[in-house]
């Protein structure tokens, strides 16, 4: 099993620019979320989903958007960069069964100027 | 709403010390409370997870325990290792939920 897996790992934006994080799983896993990671912020919830079709909103979720069509795949699309998004973002996910324990990927490190 | 505390923010020891790490939480109706480990420029590797029906989880040198009815977990790292070095996350998921609530972490150094 490969686990879960995030492109890309590094990435540059400018500002108004677009684009998707992309986060795969291959352990059938329910559940899937995002968090971004800053200095002094610890680890905070973007958005999660339970299943395919189901998404909701985390701590902070302003800027960024999901959708979950299939089990493996949760993309996190930025539609207009801004540098307070530059960060570290991580995907997870775990079954919705317990003991709930979840499984990270690497991280992308976002830097938008 | 669930907060969760790391104190101290930063621990640097001598090689082979047996070291006490903590997490606080506020709200004790967790699910479970797992034990992340974070090297510099990483993800997260889980270390350890314990359930709320458990008091401790060992795995090698590591030893988590659970006190719901105080907030607290401690994870118990014997004779440390420069390899040790990393920055220690414990995080909480609440009843109900798979959301996980996280410390900002303790970044451990281990002198040899």
């Amino acid at each position: 099993n490969a686990g879960v897996t995030q492109t890309p790992k590094f990435q540059v934006l400018k500002t108004g620019q677009s684009m998707t994080l992309q986060c795969a799983q291959d352990m059938n896993h329910e559940y899937m979320s995002w968090y971004r990671q800053d200095p002094g912020m610890g680890l905070r919830l973007i958005h999660y989903s339970v299943g395919a079709g189901i998404t909701d909103q985390g701590e902070v979720p302003n800027g960024y958007n999901v959708s979950r069509s299939t089990t493996e795949d949760f993309p996190l699309r930025l539609l207009s960069a801004a540098p307070s998004q530059t960060s570290v973002y991580f995907c997870a996910s775990s079954p919705v069964l317990p003991p709930y324990e979840q499984y990270f990927g690497p991280g992308t490190r976002l830097t938008v100027t | 709403k669930q907060e969760v505390t790391q104190i101290p923010a930063a621990l640097s020891v001598p090689e082979g010390e047996n070291l006490v790490l903590n997490c606080s939480f506020t709200d004790s109706a967790i699910y479970n409370l797992q034990w992340f480990r974070q090297d510099p420029g990483k993800g997260l590797t889980s270390l350890l997870l314990i359930q709320s029906s458990q008091r401790e989880q060992t795995s090698g040198r590591l030893n988590a325990s659970l006190d719901k009815s105080s907030g607290r977990s401690t994870l118990y790292i014997a004779a440390s290792q420069p390899g040790d070095s990393a920055t220690y996350l414990c995080a909480a998921v609440q009843g109900g939920s798979e959301k996980l609530v996280f410390g900002k972490g303790m970044k451990l150094t281990v002198n040899p």
